[in-house]
């Protein structure tokens, strides 16, 4: 059974900070990862998708790379600013052509800028 | 740009009762998902469906659950006699080129 484990769960840094959030997960055997950010009572806006023979996938400040034999994705945040305060998530999709589309997500790393 | 809706916003229900959620996935999108999440805990897949059937469910759907596509655009989960522990934020999404794009969320509450 697939296990996604997220560290840290929770971190504050001060504006204009880089950061790594990580992600791991217990089954290599994937299809994707996806990163998603949720704000407080919100629902899930996904930020970053790496396909499993991929090894990375940036979008503006956000960089997301996959080590796939070793169970492992970060998530690069640069020049961090208070907007980006949110929980951030990982999920992955099992690969293989029977085993189904179901995100196994991680606990979520909580993101707070200081201005 | 096209985004998953879902109603209501939150559900207050007395235990027992039955409720209907809905969702509208985005058009063209032909999976469709519901998981939940919760409150302090991971979110969870409950099931996913295409082609007017399920196609996989998780060990928490069970019998008191099911789902519907009840016309061309709506996507709807029923729970027949809600329990405290649903108590939960209820997401749908849908898949399309790979990526699962999801709703904004029904916040779910069981008295």
């Amino acid at each position: 059974k697939q296990e996604v484990t997220q560290i840290p769960a929770a971190l504050s840094v001060p504006e204009g900070e880089n950061l790594v959030l990580n992600c791991s997960f217990t089954d290599s055997a994937i299809y994707n990862l996806q990163w998603f950010r949720q704000d407080p009572g919100k629902g899930l806006t996904s930020l970053l998708l790496i396909q499993s023979s991929q090894r990375e996938q940036t979008s503006g400040r956000l960089n997301a790379s996959l080590d796939k034999s070793s169970g492992r994705s970060t998530l690069y945040i640069a020049a961090s600013q208070p907007g980006d305060s949110a929980t951030y998530l990982c999920a992955v999709r099992p690969g293989g052509g029977a085993s189904g589309s179901r995100l196994t997500f991680g606990e979520g790393t909580q993101l707070t800028v200081n201005p | 740009e096209p985004e998953v809706t879902q109603t209501p916003s939150h559900q207050v229900t007395q235990m027992g009762q039955e409720v209907i959620l809905r969702c509208v996935p985005i058009s063209n999108h032909l999976y469709f998902y519901w998981y939940r999440q919760i409150l302090g805990q991971k979110v969870e897949f409950l099931v996913s469906f295409y082609n007017n059937e399920i196609s996989e469910k998780s060990e928490i759907f069970d019998d008191q659950f099911s789902v519907e596509r009840p016309d061309g655009s709506n996507f709807t989960l029923k729970i027949r006699s809600t329990k405290l522990e649903d108590s939960a934020m209820y997401f749908c999404a849908s898949l399309f080129w790979s990526q699962q794009f999801f709703g904004p969320g029904t916040r779910l509450t069981v008295l």
